[in-house]
């Protein structure tokens, strides 16, 4: 079962543009994490944010949490056709990481 | 560390037929899962291990899934008889003991094609 829900669904834009994903989620978490998918492949891990934290950066990307809100948000600033992938959001909590359905993010060159 | 590696990559199989996928974790991870993704369904977590010990199977579909973990470098996932639906990507990953700080690694996965 699916604990998150990203938005939008799919995401196109030009390179060299920020792309911004958002993942809202249900019950409360020790953590939240990001994870990106190239077609075909494994999901690797890009950044994880706890639950005590507001906001985290690692290169381009930036993350911020409101649990309040039960949100978070994925920032990559200028993207690069390298980015194009699927990303997901995973929140954990009771032991379990649970992922959202992910956001299909196109980096037109 | 040459990450997690899951056999055979792809699998074509016939309805019926005994499955059965492989996964070597990283050496020091304590934890190891297996997840299913599909179109319909996304990413779902069919049963985790800690130290060699299955934790929550309450993923797992149905008793024809069947997985075990011998020892701490090897897990295996059992699908016997294997049926349509169960055509899927299916993804091992593993972890340490910080939960705070560091997520999962994954495999590249098995994709499963049953015919």
């Amino acid at each position: 079962s699916q604990q998150g829900e990203e938005d939008p669904q799919a995401l196109s834009i030009q390179e060299g543009e920020n792309a911004t994903m958002n993942c809202s989620y249900k019950t409360s978490i020790n953590n939240l994490q990001w994870y990106r998918q190239n077609s075909g492949r494994g999901l690797v891990h890009l950044i994880l944010i706890r639950s005590n934290e507001r906001e985290k950066h690692s290169g381009r990307l930036r993350v911020t949490l409101d649990t309040s809100k039960k949100s978070s948000s994925l920032l990559i600033t200028a993207s690069r056709a390298a980015d194009t992938a699927s990303y997901f959001c995973a929140t954990f909590g009771a032991q379990k990481l649970v992922f959202g359905q992910g956001t299909r993010l196109t980096i037109n060159p | 560390d040459a990450g997690v590696i899951q056999s055979p990559r792809h699998e074509v199989t016939e309805m019926g037929q005994e499955v059965t996928l492989r996964c070597k974790p990283i050496s020091g991870h304590d934890y190891l899962f297996w997840y299913r993704q599909t179109m319909m369904r996304g990413l779902e977590l069919l049963i985790y291990f800690n130290n060699n010990v299955p934790i929550d199977d309450s993923g797992m579909p149905e008793d024809r899934f069947s997985a075990k973990m011998p020892n701490a470098s090897f897990s295996t996932l059992k699908i016997q008889p294997s049926e349509p639906r169960d055509s899927a990507v299916y993804f091992c990953a593993s972890r340490g003991r910080d939960t705070y700080n560091y997520g999962y690694t994954f495999g590249s996965g098995t994709r499963l094609t049953v015919v």
